[in-house]
């Protein structure tokens, strides 16, 4: 089993719904990670959270550390945000991120 | 302010040769990491540096190697080319490996044939 996973692996929706992508994690973290992939294209950090709640735009991330979950939501989704959505954890004690697969969004007009 | 630059984009190599790909940042990060990136797959840490003059192993170091000479440049060498090599590396740097923020290179393609 996978430290990170996420969920849906692949998600397809209209223009306008509200997207919500799920990340688990089974490991002590001290930070977690959304990252954003475009097709063909670099990683973006999008948010880092290592509690609560954090807003940028129409995204919005949280995290539970005692359930140890995290979610990213995308409101009034537009088809620019299909990307591949990454969740990353910094596991405690280690200089290193720990990656889960990958969420493939899709946004159809 | 570039950030994290790779070079080259693309490559393709013959099984058997060897290149190195290139990754330099401006953010005096001390962190920095080699990942690659497999369809289907989450990113996998081949090498990483705690700053200038130290680097350790990550999860997949074999047929890698790579050196930090100064906090700016972290490159990744590929001695003798495999198939199994065919991916697409991520040079990433961070100025603290556990609680800050990551900043990535767009990635090099490499096929090897």
């Amino acid at each position: 089993k996978n430290e990170v996973e996420q969920s849906p692996q692949n998600l397809t929706a209209q223009e306008g719904e509200f997207i919500t992508i799920n990340c688990s994690y089974s490991v002590g973290i001290s930070a977690l990670h959304w990252l954003q992939q475009h097709p063909g294209g670099g990683i973006v950090s999008l948010f880092m959270l290592s509690s609560g709640k954090k807003k940028h735009g129409r995204l919005i991330a949280t995290i539970n550390i005692q359930e140890k979950h995290s979610s990213l939501h995308i409101t009034a989704s537009h088809p620019r945000d299909s990307a591949v959505y990454i969740c990353a954890v910094s596991i405690q004690g280690a200089q290193k991120l720990v990656f889960g697969q990958g969420t493939r969004l899709t946004i159809n007009p | 302010n570039a950030g994290v630059t790779q070079t080259p984009k693309f490559r393709i190599l013959k099984i058997g040769q060897s290149m190195t790909l290139q990754c330099t940042q401006d953010m005096n990060h001390n962190y920095m990491y080699w990942y690659r990136q497999d369809p289907g797959m989450g990113l996998k840490l081949i090498y990483y540096s705690v700053g200038a003059g130290i680097t350790d192993k990550g999860e997949v170091p074999n047929g890698y190697n790579v050196s930090r000479s100064t906090t700016e440049d972290f490159p990744l060498r590929l001695e003798l080319a495999a198939p199994s090599q065919t991916s697409v590396y991520f040079c990433a740097s961070s100025y603290s490996g556990r609680e800050g923020g990551y900043t990535f290179g767009s990635g090099t393609r490499l096929t090897v044939v």
